[in-house]
């Protein structure tokens, strides 16, 4: 079964200062990886995903992840960050074989961005 | 623009009645889904729709009902069997069926508080 950990509830930096956001995921096979944002009140914006291939990819808004297979993780990164970074973000796994309908999401970690 | 629509974006109803939350995508995606998101939650998939006249139940279905007569609609209605109905409910769609390789877009979200 797939399931995914996000350790970390709330993560505060300051403006400027790199960012990583952790993931790790649970699957029996190569899994599909996403990294979604999501602002107060509002629905979820991806940011990136990872389905195969070079294994740091990049998003918008000036974040990258990297799948790291032997450690089962795909921590979010970003060199400086942005006091309009600040919002929730979630991982999420999906299996090949069954799709979208099929999407595990972690609890999210809450980023807040002190000036 | 192309998007999804949720309305209203917030809901009052008191406990014991039908509620129906309304989601339309002019993306032309084939799938639609709905979650269900509590605080210091990951989403939860209620029920999900890869074509017209077909559904799926989700991980938390119970107490939840949806109909897909068009393409661009996927309502759902919250039941009074459903024992705990206050939340954030997020539809989404994907382009196409069933497949990773088209990520899920979310509309904003319906806040429903039951009392």
């Amino acid at each position: 079964a797939q399931s995914v950990t996000q350790p970390d509830i709330h993560i505060t930096v300051s403006e400027g200062a790199s960012l990583e956001l952790r993931c790790n995921y649970s699957y029996g096979a190569t899994p599909y990886l996403f990294w979604y944002v999501q602002s107060p009140g509002q629905g979820l914006q991806l940011l990136l995903k990872y389905f195969s291939g070079d294994t740091l990819v990049q998003g918008i808004k000036g974040f990258e992840a990297e799948f790291k297979r032997s450690q089962s993780s795909f921590n979010l990164r970003k060199p400086s960050v942005h006091w309009s970074d600040a919002a929730e973000y979630f991982c999420a796994v999906g299996a090949r074989q069954t799709g979208a309908n099929n999407l595990f999401f972690g609890t999210g970690t809450r980023l807040t961005v002190i000036p | 623009d192309g998007g999804i629509t949720q309305s209203p974006k917030y809901l009052f109803r008191k406990e014991g009645q039908n509620v129906t939350l309304s989601c339309e995508q002019n993306l032309n995606h084939d799938a639609m889904y709905w979650y269900r998101q509590d605080p210091g939650q990951g989403l939860r998939l209620i029920y999900y729709s890869q074509i017209v006249n077909d559904f799926q139940k989700g991980d938390i279905a119970e107490g939840y009902s949806v109909s897909r007569e068009k393409k661009e609609s996927f309502p759902l209605t919250v039941t009074s069997a459903q024992k705990n109905p206050t939340a954030f409910y997020l539809c989404a769609s994907s382009g196409r069926t069933g497949s990773l390789n088209s990520p899920l877009h979310f509309g904003n979200g319906t806040r429903l508080t039951v009392t």
